[in-house]
């Protein structure tokens, strides 16, 4: 199994430009999300899917948009990047059990600097 | 605003010493995980304790939660050089996981 994979590893945007960033689990989890890590600071929920079709918001949505139009695959899309999305970029999925999410499967990340 | 806080924010110790860093969080959790970070790395999940136990095992950590106090701690004993990374709380509420902001442990040899 290849896990969580995300891509690309790195990019450079300038400002005003959109762009997806792409994550895959071939793990069958039904929950997907997606994270962003700032220097010397832990990660902060951007959005999350429960299932093929449902997604919902975390605690730092604006500026991006999810779909999970599959299990597998849940990109993540900046609509007008800003330099304050300058981040690291990661994506995570699990099972959700009758006690809550599960341990996270997290893929390797996505470096992004916006100019 | 995030779950939980990391304390202390670094530490730094012996090889063969144990390492404790304490999480506290802000409302209730179903569960609360305790992961890993190697630098410029993705995370690694290290244990999941649900909220109606108090202490888990795995290896050599042990982690401990006091949900009365809205606490938790992570016990690693006999550092080795390789446990040298961030590690951060999560607690885990219906949906959503909200992560601190960690606790940097060096070990040195």
């Amino acid at each position: 199994n290849a896990g969580v994979t995300q891509t690309p590893k790195f990019q450079v945007l300038k400002t005003g430009q959109s762009m997806t960033l792409q994550c895959a689990q071939d793990m069958n989890h039904e929950y997907m999300s997606w994270y962003r890590q700032d220097p010397g600071m832990g990660l902060r929920l951007i959005h999350y899917s429960v299932g093929a079709g449902i997604t919902d918001q975390g605690e730092v949505p604006n500026g991006y948009n999810v779909s999970r139009s599959t299990t597998e695959d849940f990109p993540l899309r900046l609509l007008s990047a800003a330099p304050s999305q300058t981040s690291v970029y990661f994506c995570a999925s699990s099972y959700v059990g009758g006690l809550g999410l599960g341990q996270q499967f997290f893929g390797p990340g996505t470096r992004l600097t916006v100019l | 605003s995030q779950q939980g806080e990391e304390d202390p924010q670094a530490l730094s110790i012996q090889e063969g010493e144990n390492a404790t860093m304490n999480c506290s969080y802000k409302t209730s959790i179903n569960n609360l995980q305790w992961y890993r970070q190697n630098s410029g790395r993705g995370l690694v999940h290290l244990i999941l304790i649900r909220s109606n136990e108090r202490e888990k095992h795995s290896g050599r950590l042990r982690v401990t939660l006091d949900t009365s106090k809205k606490s938790s701690s992570l016990l690693i004993t006999a550092s080795r050089a390789a446990d040298t990374a961030s590690y951060f709380c999560a607690g885990a509420n219906d949906y959503k996981l909200s992560f601190g902001a960690g606790t940097t442990v060096t070990v040195r040899a």
